[in-house]
């Protein structure tokens, strides 16, 4: 079974512009998680998605957004970037229930310049 | 909020054993995961415990106390390969994982 896919897997944007992520969850998973992941910070839960509807969201300004598509993959955006954003960005998927084993992508590696 | 602590290093020798541990103070729990990560790569899930006591999977066992908020992972037979960052995930009362700083393992030959 092919695990999560993240595109693009690099990418340098400068302040001010705007960002699409996109995820691709194992086949059959209906939940997918985003986080952001920086040095000094760690793991930071950003939302989760499940048929297509946030059921949970972290700490983050509304710059950063995110959907789901009706075949369970997701994009994530960020709209005015700023210099602290740049970090790896994961995204998780699992079949459904809080207690199943989250599997993470490898990442989407943002340089905000 | 969500507080797991976990230390921020430790070194080992190459074929000996290491305990890391995890302390949490969360709003609720429904399950206690490890993963490894390994630098510029994504987390690799090791193992999850919901219920008290020691779950063993080849050289890795977690162990779980949920009247202290303790978890350990103990990590058996060390290889190099084992050098990376092992990070503790508390699911407490929602769809969410809240993850420790990390742990970073180095194995020395």
């Amino acid at each position: 079974k092919a695990g999560v896919t993240q595109t693009p897997r690099y990418l340098i944007k400068t302040r001010g512009q705007q960002v699409t992520l996109s995820c691709s969850p194992i086949s059959g998973h209906r939940s997918v998680s985003w986080y952001q992941q920086t040095p000094g910070q760690g793991l930071q839960f950003l939302f989760e998605y499940f048929s297509e509807t946030q059921r949970n969201k972290g700490n983050f300004p509304g710059r950063f957004s995110g959907r789901q598509f009706s075949n369970s993959r997701s994009e994530m955006n960020v709209s005015t970037l700023e210099l602290g954003d740049s970090a790896l960005y994961l995204c998780a998927s699992s079949r459904d229930s809080y207690q199943e084993t989250q599997y993470f992508g490898p990442g989407t590696r943002l340089l905000v310049l | 909020g969500q507080n797991i602590d976990q230390p921020t290093e430790m070194t080992a020798t190459e074929g000996a054993i290491v305990q890391i541990n995890c302390t949490y103070q969360t709003s609720g729990f429904n399950g206690l995961f490890w993963y490894q990560q390994h630098a510029g790569e994504a987390p690799t899930f090791l193992s999850y415990n919901v219920l008290d006591g020691l779950e063993e999977k080849g050289r890795f066992s977690s162990f779980l106390s949920r009247s202290k908020g303790y978890s350990y992972l103990l990590l058996k037979e060390l290889q190099m390969k084992d050098s990376a960052s092992y990070l503790c995930a508390v699911n407490a009362n929602d769809y969410k994982l809240s993850f420790g700083a990390g742990t970073t393992v180095t194995v020395r030959a």
